[in-house]
């Protein structure tokens, strides 16, 4: 599987818009990106996924680069449960999700 | 509904006891896993199961041993439990049959072992 590169951590002040930005320069061409957050205690949760079009559903957008070698989630309108450890994760069919470090997310008030 | 459920959600037991802990999905799904989630927060694969059978294994002591009595249910059980032991385990299942790559896992909320 691809490697995929995030920022430690970001601030997001609530109401607006949380874009988290992630490489994975190396993905290859069957792989999907995937973005899963674990808000504190709690087990990792699906948020959304895609292969090369941009997605959207009730919990966030997932825009992909033209080239597929980076992607954006955002939450149109973080609020502090979105406090939570963001992860991106490239898999194709019949490979495990690997996760990394993540993006630790703080909604300011 | 819950999705997919762990029991228990705590324990705590001393080292050298032999503990189990269950995992049941109502998903459908024909796959589940394990994975264990260490104290610096990596969430890494121990088993994959799928249809009862085992198709992964990662470099899991044999200490620990998972049993598939039927696909909606995979239960981990662990023996001699030891200080290293002490994580939190994550049950997950999925959708393999249909996996083009583009089926997510779904996970339970953890279990929480400490061993004292």
């Amino acid at each position: 599987d691809a490697k995929t590169t995030q920022p430690t951590s970001m601030d997001c002040a609530e109401g607006r818009a949380a874009n988290l930005p992630c490489n994975h320069s190396t993905i290859s061409g069957n792989e999907y990106v995937y973005w899963y957050r674990q808000i504190h205690s709690q087990g990792p949760q699906y948020i959304i996924h895609g292969l090369k079009n941009n997605e959207t559903n009730e919990m966030a957008s997932l825009i992909i680069t033209e080239d597929r070698k980076s992607s954006t989630l955002i939450l149109p309108h973080a609020t502090l449960r979105d406090t939570a450890v963001y992860y991106c994760i490239v898999r194709s069919t019949g490979n495990q999700f690997y996760f990394g470090t993540g993006t630790s997310l703080t909604v300011i008030p | 509904d819950t999705a997919v459920s762990q029991t228990p959600k705590y324990l705590v037991t001393q080292m050298g006891n032999d503990k189990s802990i269950k995992c049941e999905q109502n998903l459908g799904h024909d796959t589940m896993y394990w994975y264990k989630q260490d104290s610096k927060k990596f969430l890494k694969i121990m088993f994959s199961y799928n249809n009862k059978e085992l198709i992964i294994n990662e470099t899991v002591p044999n200490r620990f041993s998972p049993k598939s009595p039927d696909k909606a249910h995979l239960n981990l059980h662990i023996n001699s439990l030891e200080l290293g032991d002490s994580a939190v385990y994550f049950c997950a299942s999925s959708h393999t049959l249909l996996d083009k790559g583009n089926q997510p896992q779904h996970f339970g909320d953890g279990t929480r072992l400490s061993i004292l």
